[in-house]
Formats: structure tokens, C-alpha cells, sequence
């Protein structure tokens, strides 16, 4: 089944705790990508990754890391996090901008304390 | 996304028609879409329209396209309980970029 796996789908953890959010897909897209989701403020996008060592900040990358090692994964690093990053966060991908279609995953909400 | 606006929140009856209003900035859109997110889930594309047509109809979906007045709307024919959810109008600006809006909350009563 196409899909797109984010881990862990609930977090709660402390300012300053390193976390990593782990993004997968099997649909072998190229372009993948973070966005972060609040009330009244839609999604905003983080960073994204065209492609293999390819990435770049989004609107809000502000504590915030990625890499792409791989094609399959794109992982959310916050090395220090803080109350502010108390969000609902969706890893996307898509295979190619002609039709822009996103494929998400089921999200992971973080709560900072 | 602050280029994208549309209204938060929907009421409708079940069987009637929805309406679902968004207004963009961005007239080189090459793409405008209607993304839904139904609760704990998500998003999934429902339609998209290029930006050279007026018009899209996909079953009970309609879009309709206004490029001079930058507005784009998602007509929902017969309201069902299950479209209850969120709907995010979103604008393609650039490559592989979308800008979304806050999200109209669509709630169906019986």
C-alpha cells in the first residue's frame, strides 16, 4: 500500500530534549517535505527536499533540521525544543509538480513543555 | 498561509449544498486545489483545477475559477455527514511549493 509513515504519531516531551520525527514513504517520490499545522493558521511549510542531499527551508525553519540521506526518508530533527514548537506536524511527498499532488502522512502531534 | 484566505467555518444541512469560498494572491498559479482533512487523518487532494479553466466537475464536486478576482470555490452537491471534515484551499507558487490556507471547518447536521 502507498503510504506515507510518520513516527511517533504523539509526543510529549520537555524543553530542550533533542526528538526526531521519522518520515517514510514508499511511493519512491522525490520531493518530499515538513509542514507544521495550527489553528487559524493552516499549514505552513518547514523545509522540503527535492531530492537526495537536496533540501531547503521553507516558511518556518526556525529550530528546525532535516536531512536526506536517503530517498525514502525525511526526517524532522528539533535539537532543542521549545513550548512554540507545540504543533501538529505532516510529512508530505509527491512525485512531480505537474499535477502538485501531496500525498501526507497521518501526522504527529508534539506537545513541548 | 497568509496569501491564501478563506472563511474558517461551514454549517450546512445534510442534503443541501455547500459552498466553500478562497480567495489566493499569487496570478501565476499554474495549479489551485482543494485539499481534505477528515479528523485525526491527513490531508487528501479532492480536486484540483488547472489555471486556464473556469470550471472542473467531478461528481458532486464543482470548482469554480475566477483568475481575475483571484477566487476560487468548491461546490459540494448533497452534503453528506462524511464530508464532514476540513477542506484547505491551496495555490502552487513555484516549483514544488504550495501555499494553503487556514482551513474551512465543514460541520453537517442532520
Amino acid at each position: 500500500e502507498a503510504q506515507v509513515t510518520q513516527n511517533p504519531r504523539y509526543l510529549i516531551t520537555v524543553t530542550g530534549k533533542k526528538l526526531t520525527v521519522t518520515c517514510s514513504q514508499n511511493m519512491n517520490h522525490e520531493y518530499m517535505s515538513w509542514y507544521r499545522q495550527d489553528p487559524g493558521l493552516g499549514l505552513r511549510q518547514i523545509y522540503y527536499s527535492m531530492n537526495v542531499e537536496v533540501t531547503d527551508k521553507g516558511d518556518v525553519p526556525e529550530g528546525y533540521k532535516v536531512s536526506r540521506k536517503e530517498k525514502r526518508n525525511f526526517p524532522l530533527i528539533l535539537e532543542s525544543p521549545s513550548p512554540n514548537q507545540t504543533s501538529l506536524y505532516f510529512c508530505a511527498s509527491s512525485l512531480s509538480q505537474d499535477t502538485g499532488e501531496l500525498f501526507f502522512g497521518e501526522g504527529s502531534r508534539l506537545t513541548v513543555l | 498561509g497568509e496569501d491564501v484566505e478563506q472563511s474558517l467555518f461551514l454549517s450546512v444541512r445534510e442534503g443541501d449544498s455547500s459552498v466553500i469560498n478562497c480567495t489566493y494572491t499569487d496570478s501565476s498559479s499554474t495549479y489551485l486545489y482543494w485539499y481534505k482533512q477528515e479528523p485525526g487523518a491527513g490531508l487528501q487532494l479532492l480536486t484540483y483545477i488547472f489555471s486556464n479553466m473556469d470550471m472542473k466537475q467531478d461528481q458532486r464536486l464543482t470548482v469554480l475559477l475566477n483568475k481575475k478576482d483571484k477566487h476560487l470555490s468548491l461546490r459540494i452537491a448533497d452534503t453528506q455527514t462524511g464530508d464532514s471534515a476540513i477542506y484547505f484551499c491551496a495555490e502552487s507558487i513555484g516549483d514544488y511549493k504550495l501555499s494553503f490556507g487556514a482551513g474551512t471547518t465543514v460541520t453537517v447536521r442532520a
